[in-house]
């Protein structure tokens, strides 16, 4: 089976602009967890998807957005760039829709604002 | 913070040596997972604890849980270059609501010697 993947992996925006990032879960898997990744905060919560239902949301302003689509696939949303939101984006996709489970993480996408 | 602390957050040891590191939490947990990243790529999972377990084994690594103190540690025996890595713990709270909402330590990382 294809692991999760990320587009793109890489990006340079500029402040004040949006980007969307896009992520495929493995096949089979309806749970799609969003998490950023930078060097002072570590690895924060974004988002929860199942079943194109947000589940759980971290504490993010407005700006960040997501939604998934019926095949699991899901988009998250940048909007109003800030410097800060200069980061690695990571995806991650489960089985199961609750219980203990195991999350597979793609490769990330490294989101750079200028 | 929701995040829980790593020690320590760097080793570095020769091959063949084991390496142990140690995670505490705040919250009450469903289950504790560890996950291993490569130079800032996409996390990997070892292993899964849940929280009426003490102990578990996965090949080289074993995995302790101490409710109530409120941590783990992952121990990685005869340990190999190919283990430099940064090592994550991340927490499944009870109150996510069973979304697989994940809280991520600080992470340790780990430089094995040849």
């Amino acid at each position: 089976k294809a692991g999760v993947t990320q587009t793109p992996r890489y990006l340079i925006k500029t402040r004040g602009q949006q980007v969307t990032l896009s992520c495929s879960p493995i096949s089979g898997h309806r749970s799609v967890s969003w998490y950023q990744q930078t060097p002072g905060q570590g690895l924060q919560f974004l988002f929860e998807y199942f079943s194109e239902t947000q589940r759980n949301k971290g504490n993010f302003p407005g700006r960040f957005s997501g939604r998934q689509f019926s095949n699991s696939r899901s988009e998250m949303n940048v909007s109003t760039l800030e410097l800060g939101d200069s980061a690695l984006y990571l995806c991650a996709s489960s089985l199961k829709g609750q219980g203990p489970r195991e999350q597979y993480f793609g490769p990330g996408t490294r989101l750079t604002v200028t | 913070s929701q995040q829980g602390e790593e020690d320590p957050q760097a080793l570095s040891i020769q091959e063949g040596e084991n390496a142990t590191m140690n995670c505490s939490y705040k919250t009450s947990i469903n289950n504790l997972q560890w996950y291993r990243q490569n130079s800032g790529r996409g996390l990997v999972h070892l292993i899964l604890i849940r929280s009426n377990e003490r102990e578990k084994h996965s090949g080289r690594l074993r995995v302790t849980l101490d409710t109530s103190k409120k941590s783990s540690s992952l121990l990685i025996t005869a340990s190999r270059a190919a283990d430099t890595a940064s090592y994550f713990c991340a927490t499944d709270y009870s109150g996510s609501g069973n979304t697989g909402k994940l809280i991520f330590g600080q992470g340790t990382t780990l430089q094995v010697k040849p």
